[in-house]
């Protein structure tokens, strides 16, 4: 069985552009987490799509926004970049149904913000 | 809320030697907790989870951890450390209620294995 997919692995901006994210769950799975990643501030919690639906979301600006597909495939979108934002940008699935708290991690969209 | 502490951002210990790294938990309801781990340039694997069953847990590569409720404490140790093990590993916490997968990570603990 395929792992979670994304794409892109790195990408560079700059500072006002946007950028957009993909992320390709493990077949089956119906939910998708995202989380960013920074040395400073570690590993936080952005938002969770269950069946197209957002089911859960962190404490992240506006700009930070999410959708998923009928395919359970989700999209991760940044507007308006700033320096902050450059950070490993990590999917997670799960089958989604009952909280097991265990995820299923790709490896990551590494974006640097110039 | 829900939040981990790891004790040590850095722990460094000789091949074959013991490996202990510290979590201590904080919840209001009994949580389940985790232990992932992070290979340079990779995603987040899962070592091991506590649900609420048995409070001994074993996970994946000779890792195991030990639930102890009275010391809020869910710490991950290996008898013997292997090179392949320097990795950075994260403690986690989630509610056991409700649907959502929602994880809290500790700030991480670099492990670092010398011959």
């Amino acid at each position: 069985k395929a792992g979670v997919t994304q794409t892109p692995r790195y990408l560079i901006k700059t500072r006002g552009q946007q950028v957009t994210l993909s992320c390709s769950p493990i077949s089956g799975h119906r939910s998708v987490s995202w989380y960013q990643q920074t040395p400073g501030q570690g590993l936080q919690f952005l938002f969770e799509y269950f069946s197209e639906t957002q089911r859960n979301k962190g404490n992240f600006p506006g700009r930070f926004s999410g959708r998923q597909f009928s395919n359970s495939r989700s999209e991760m979108n940044v507007s308006t970049l700033e320096l902050g934002d450059s950070a490993l940008y990590l999917c997670a699935s799960s089958p989604g149904a009952v909280n097991t708290g265990e995820l299923f991690f790709g490896e990551g969209s590494r974006l640097t913000v110039l | 809320a829900q939040s981990v502490t790891q004790l040590g951002s850095h722990v460094s210990v000789s091949e074959g030697a013991l490996v202990l790294l510290r979590c201590n938990y904080s919840s209001s309801v009994p949580p389940y907790l985790f232990w992932y781990v992070q290979y340079p340039n990779q995603g987040l694997q899962l070592l091991l989870k506590y649900t609420s069953a048995a409070t001994l847990v074993k996970g994946i590569n000779g890792f195991e951890a030990e639930f102890k409720k009275s010391e809020t404490s869910f710490h991950l140790t290996k008898p013997s450390a292997h090179m392949s093990d320097a990795a950075e590993y994260f403690c986690a916490v989630s509610p056991n209620t409700g649907t959502a997968s929602k994880l809290t990570f500790g700030t991480g603990t670099r492990l670092q294995v010398t011959l």
